[in-house]
C-alpha cells in the first residue's frame, strides 16, 4: 500500500522557518517526481514546488521562489520542504504528492504563521 | 506562467445526471516529446485530492468508466456519465507540461 506521511507543521511567527518532511513507503520513491502543493483554509489547491526522481529538475511557483527550497533523500525514502522567511499568506495545509501525475497523496501537515 | 480556468466554479446535479467541466489553458499544454500532460483530481470534503484521469483521457486504475476525459491544446473537458452520491466534491485540472498549475477547482453539488 503506498503511503506518504508529512510532518513537520506547526506554528510559526513571521518571518521564522520550518522544515517539513515526507515519509513514502509501498513504492519505489527514488523513481518517481515528487510534488508540493498546499491548500490555504477555504481555498483551493496550489502547486508550490516539484522534484525530478534524481533532483535533477526542480520548479517553483512564483510565490515561494526564493523562500522555499524542495530536496529529497532517496535513501532515505523522505522529500523535504525548507520554507524561510514565512508570511502569514504561506497558512495553509501542505500536501506532499507523488508521480508527475499526482497519483499519490498525503494527509497533510497544518502550517500556521502567525505572530 | 500558464493559468487554467475552470468553468463551471459551481456544478448543481441530481443523481443519474451527465455533467461536463471545463478546463481552459492560457497556452498549449502538447509537450515537445508529444504528450499532454493535464490531469483532473477529485477533492471528497475532509479528503487530499486523488487523480481520476491522466494524459487528458487515460484512466487511473480503480477509478469508475463512468468518469471520461477529452481535449487537446489548450481547451479539455472532464466527463461524469451518471453522476453518483460519492462524486461529490471539487473537482481540478493540473497541467504538468510548463512547471505545474492547478486549476481554480469546480464544485459539483447535489441539486
Amino acid at each position: 500500500e503506498v503511503q506518504l506521511v508529512e510532518s513537520g507543521g506547526g506554528l510559526v511567527q513571521p518571518g521564522r522557518s520550518l522544515k517539513l518532511s515526507c515519509l513514502a513507503s509501498g513504492f519505489t520513491f527514488s523513481n518517481y517526481g515528487m510534488n508540493w502543493i498546499r491548500q490555504a483554509p477555504g481555498k483551493g489547491l496550489e502547486w508550490v514546488a516539484s522534484i525530478s526522481s534524481s533532483s535533477s529538475y526542480i520548479y517553483y511557483a512564483d510565490t515561494v521562489k526564493g523562500r522555499f527550497t524542495i530536496s529529497r533523500d532517496n535513501a532515505k525514502n523522505t522529500l523535504y520542504l525548507q520554507m524561510t522567511s514565512l508570511r502569514s499568506e504561506d497558512t495553509a495545509l501542505y500536501y506532499c504528492a507523488g508521480t508527475t501525475t499526482f497519483a499519490y497523496w498525503g494527509q497533510g501537515t497544518l502550517v500556521t504563521v502567525s505572530s | 506562467d500558464v493559468v487554467l480556468t475552470q468553468t463551471p466554479p459551481t456544478l448543481s446535479a441530481t443523481i443519474g445526471q451527465s455533467v461536463s467541466i471545463s478546463c481552459r489553458s492560457s497556452q498549449s499544454l502538447l509537450h515537445s516529446n508529444g504528450n499532454t500532460y493535464l490531469n483532473w483530481l477529485l477533492q471528497r470534503p475532509g479528503q487530499p485530492p486523488q487523480l481520476l484521469i491522466y494524459l487528458v483521457s487515460r484512466l487511473e486504475s480503480g477509478v469508475p468508466n463512468r468518469f471520461s476525459g477529452s481535449g487537446s491544446g489548450t481547451d479539455f473537458t472532464l466527463k461524469i456519465s451518471g453522476v453518483e452520491a460519492e462524486d461529490l466534491g471539487v473537482y481540478y485540472c493540473v497541467q504538468s507540461t510548463h512547471a505545474r498549475t492547478f486549476g481554480g477547482g469546480t464544485k459539483l453539488e447535489l441539486k
